[in-house]
């Protein structure tokens, strides 16, 4: 009964490939996120969303791109990967609460390897 | 705009040393601050919150206290064991959004 799951858990691709990973919370929750986090361990935001709003961190480039087929699920798609992709990627959920106090709830992560 | 700065790592302590990691930050407003840990391998686990100024989270014998005065929110324990090595990552959220802002972690290492 995992709050938070995603997969691949490992992804290992060539150069110019497209790929996508799914990530889904049976948490109920109404809002989610995708973070990236690179070699050094640093974690930044990619994207928050929700049924209403879609947020976009401004340095995420255009080959990114969220994909919600419903309120469970926020999958992640890529186009024409790059070796700076290679990083963790985790998705995260939460309760849609305005006041931005609600706990994120993360998944175990799904390690990109870019070749 | 928003930062969070740690300390570097790694932390190597012996068991049951005290622990302090320190954490400022620089946002508008007032913003809720966190602390999760990274266990090897594993995802982000939420370890502790504070949502107001002055306010303690505390967990597993780890605490932080919220100090605007200082734009800080270091986190103690007083007693560390082998088992809470891991990476620990402060991070703010501003309450006009819900994305979090997190520093660059530190590892922490406790040997037995």
């Amino acid at each position: 009964d995992t709050a938070v799951s995603q997969t691949p858990k490992y992804l290992v691709t060539q150069m110019g490939n497209d790929k996508s990973i799914k990530c889904e919370q049976n948490l109920g929750h109404d809002t989610m996120y995708w973070y990236k986090q690179d070699s050094k361990k640093f974690l930044k935001i990619m994207f928050s969303y929700n049924n209403k709003e879609l947020i976009i961190n401004e340095t995420v480039p255009n080959r990114f791109s969220p994909k919600s087929p419903d309120k469970a699920h926020l999958n992640l798609h890529i186009n024409s990967l790059e070796l700076g992709d290679s990083a963790v990627y985790f998705c995260a959920s939460s309760r849609a609460v305005a006041g931005g106090q609600e706990t994120q709830y993360f998944g175990p992560g799904t390690r990109l390897l870019v070749l | 705009g928003d930062s969070v700065t740690q300390m570097e790592g790694p932390v190597t302590l012996s068991e049951e040393a005290f622990l302090t990691i320190n954490c400022t930050y620089t946002a508008t407003g007032y913003p809720s601050l966190f602390w999760y840990v990274q266990y090897p391998g594993e995802g982000l686990q939420l370890l502790l919150k504070a949502t107001k100024a002055d306010d303690k989270g505390s967990n597993k014998g780890f605490e932080a206290t919220y100090r605007k005065e200082t734009t800080s929110f270091h986190l103690e324990k007083g007693s560390v064991q082998v088992s809470d090595s891991a990476v620990y990552f402060c991070a703010l959220m501003r309450n006009a959004g819900n994305m979090l802002t997190f520093g660059g972690g530190t590892r922490l290492m406790v040997k037995p």
